[in-house]
């Protein structure tokens, strides 16, 4: 079992650059999020997904979109680059929010912008 | 606002010194408690769901319980590979997101 994959594990960007962080699940789950975790600080919400076509803020949103065209994939979009987004990103998913609520995590994208 | 601390940040333990980890909550209607493990370079990994004061899971060496305001990792008869970073967050009824506390650093020596 795959699980949740995230690509690319690591990069480094430079100031005004975009990138996509690739992730999917292969669990069919319904719930995808997007997470950012520095150092010293509990995971915080950037963007999440209830299903296919339905995306919201989470408590961090700005500088970053998101898409959910497919239940599998929920690919984050960093636009303009700054340093403040240097950090690394989780991908989770979920099946349920009333039962099965555990989230999977993918294994992280560390990003630093420089 | 929803808040999570976990106490104490960091804990070192010598193999077979048992302890506990805290996690003390702020939060309008708690639907669940869950507690993960990181291990460094990776994702959290599930451990636990608790849902009401009083209960109670265990997973080998490790016992989860909640009370109305926080709840505790008890672990027994550490070993080495216990070493991780343990993860606390809840999520209420007013929406299904998780908040997560700044995690608790364990390293246990041999």
């Amino acid at each position: 079992n795959a699980g949740v994959t995230q690509t690319p594990k690591f990069r480094i960007l430079k100031i005004g650059q975009s990138m996509t962080l690739q992730c999917t699940q292969d669990m069919n789950h319904n719930y995808m999020y997007w997470y950012r975790q520095d150092p010293g600080m509990g995971l915080k919400l950037i963007y999440y997904s209830v299903g296919a076509g339905i995306t919201d803020k989470g408590e961090v949103p700005n500088g970053y979109n998101v898409s959910r065209s497919t239940t599998e994939d929920f690919p984050l979009r960093l636009e303009l680059a700054a340093p403040s987004q240097t950090s690394v990103y989780f991908c989770a998913s979920s099946y349920s929010q009333i039962m099965n609520t555990e989230a999977f995590f993918g294994q992280g994208t560390r990003l630093t912008v420089v | 606002e929803d808040q999570v601390t976990q106490s104490p940040e960091a804990l070192r333990l010598q193999e077979g010194e048992s302890s506990s980890l805290n996690c003390s909550y702020t939060v309008s209607g708690l639907r669940g408690l869950f507690w993960y493990r990181q291990d460094p370079g990776k994702g959290p990994e599930f451990l636990f769901t608790l849902y009401s004061a009083g209960e109670e899971k265990e997973k080998e060496r490790l016992k989860a319980t909640l009370t109305k305001k926080e709840s505790f990792l008890h672990i027994t008869a550490p070993k080495p590979e216990d070493s991780a970073t343990y993860l606390c967050a809840v999520q209420t009824f007013n929406d299904y997101k998780l908040s997560f506390g700044a995690g608790t650093t364990v390293t246990v020596r041999a």
